[in-house]
């Protein structure tokens, strides 16, 4: 069963420090993975797509890497803001339009 | 720019009752999708639809969900008889053509059955 899990499931940290949240996949066949922000009621917003032959994505003060052989990603928060505090959710796309989402990670930057 | 939009943009309703959820898609945008996201849960895949072909249907959870797309564009998901396992947030994404374009999601219909 295609799974894409998530870690951890909540973190806090102080505005300016950095932060690494995880996501494993077990999709297969694999096409794609991005990151996804959504902030408390919104949709979510792309930050970042990695295809199978990428390793390390950047996105301003976003960095993303993928080790397809280990079948894991992070996403990288360097120098975080009080605007960075949402739920950051890692999707995989596996075959057709199948998309498998993880149930996120939701940051929260304290002052 | 116009994004996706969707209305309402929030939903109490009494168990039994049928609703209609309503997504504007971004102009031009070929396929759209509806998801539900539960409290605590990843989000869901309902349903596609991709030009004038036929939708997959097959992330609908029940027979008392369906959605229509009209025209190519704005797309009604409906909910009969609800019950309040329905509660969740509704959310519409569209995107251009290309499986690796980027979806685009519009802000939610929360969903509330009592």
């Amino acid at each position: 069963k295609n799974q894409v899990e998530q870690s951890p499931q909540s973190l806090i940290i102080l505005e300016g420090k950095n932060c690494t949240l995880q996501c494993n996949y077990t999709v297969s066949p694999f096409s794609n993975l991005r990151w996804y922000k959504q902030d408390t009621g919104r949709g979510p917003v792309s930050l970042t797509i990695m295809t199978f032959s990428e390793n390390t994505k950047s996105n301003g003060r976003y960095t993303a890497t993928l080790d397809a052989d280990t079948k894991q990603s992070s996403l990288h928060i360097t120098a975080s803001q009080l605007s960075d505090s949402a739920s950051y959710i890692c999707v995989v796309r596996g075959d057709y339009e199948k998309l498998t989402f993880g149930t996120g990670t939701r940051l929260t930057i304290i002052p | 720019g116009a994004g996706v939009s969707q209305s309402p943009s929030n939903k109490v309703t009494e168990k039994g009752k049928d609703v209609e959820l309503r997504c504007d898609p971004i102009s031009g945008h070929t396929a759209l999708y509806w998801y539900r996201q539960s409290l605590g849960q990843g989000l869901e895949f309902l349903i596609y639809f991709q030009g004038n072909s036929a939708p997959d249907k097959s992330g609908l959870p029940s027979d008392r969900f369906s959605a229509e797309r009209t025209g190519g564009s704005v797309s009604t998901l409906t909910i009969q008889r609800t019950q309040q396992e329905d509660s969740a947030v509704y959310l519409c994404a569209s995107r251009s053509a290309g499986v690796q374009e980027t979806q685009y999601f519009g802000p939610g219909t929360r969903l509330l059955v009592l």
